[in-house]
């Protein structure tokens, strides 16, 4: 399963955009990007994925590098409710499965 | 209804003690997912059930034994468990299709039952 590499932890101000990076060098032509997030005290919540174009939903927006080895989270206006450990995951749609990987922190100031 | 369901939502048990988690979906999904979450660490996957037949057992010991008994529905029978095994163990589904292969992946979790075993 190829694995991605987050920073452990963000910080943001309330109302600006953030952007979370992740690499994944080693992913193959059938893997699917996806980001989750888990708030406190919840399980995770699907906030977006992709291939190889860039992506908008109502949640976030996903802009993925042209060779496919990095992509980032764009949350527009962050509030305190974003505050989560956000994941980055690599889903080969052969098996479905969520490998996560150690996620990264967002804390959000007032 | 986009809800998955878990319970119960917090569960204590001895280490010679018997019991189940429960999972329940009416979305119409028919993969769903077992998961295992140990403090401050990321969630790892247990189980997948696909079409109710167990597909993905990721190398889990036997004292922990999934069942599917109907489409809707998932079991996570516990028994001689050890103190290392508390944790928050998740639920997930997602939808099976031949023909959106990536809608496969995007799956809904349930809220987790916390255990702790004495």
């Amino acid at each position: 399963d190829a694995k991605t590499t987050q920073p452990n932890s963000m910080e943001s101000n309330e109302e600006e955009p953030v952007h979370l990076p992740c690499n994944h060098s080693t992913i193959s032509g059938t893997d699917y990007i996806h980001w989750y997030r888990q708030l406190p005290s919840q399980g995770p919540e699907y906030v977006i994925h992709g291939l190889t174009s860039n992506v908008n939903n109502r949640m976030a927006s996903l802009a993925i590098a042209e060779d496919r080895k990095s992509s980032t989270l764009i949350l527009h206006r962050a509030t305190l409710r974003d505050a989560a450990v956000y994941y980055c995951i690599l889903v080969s749609s052969n098996t479905g499965k969520l490998i996560f990987g150690q996620g990264t922190t967002l804390q959000v100031k007032p | 209804d986009t809800e998955v369901t878990q319970t119960p939502k917090h569960l204590v048990m001895g280490m010679t003690n018997k019991k189940s988690l429960k999972c329940e979906q009416h979305m119409g999904h028919r993969a769903m997912y077992w998961y295992k979450q140990k403090a401050k660490k990321p969630p790892e996957l247990m189980f997948v059930y696909s079409y109710e037949k167990l597909s993905i057992n990721e190398s889990v010991p036997s004292r922990f034994s999934p069942e599917c008994p109907n489409s809707s529905l998932l079991n996570l029978h516990l028994h001689a468990l050890q103190p290392e095994d508390s944790a928050l163990y998740l639920c997930a589904s997602s939808q099976v299709t031949l023909f959106k292969r990536e809608e496969k992946v995007k799956q809904y979790f349930g809220p987790g039952t916390r255990l702790t075993v004495t």
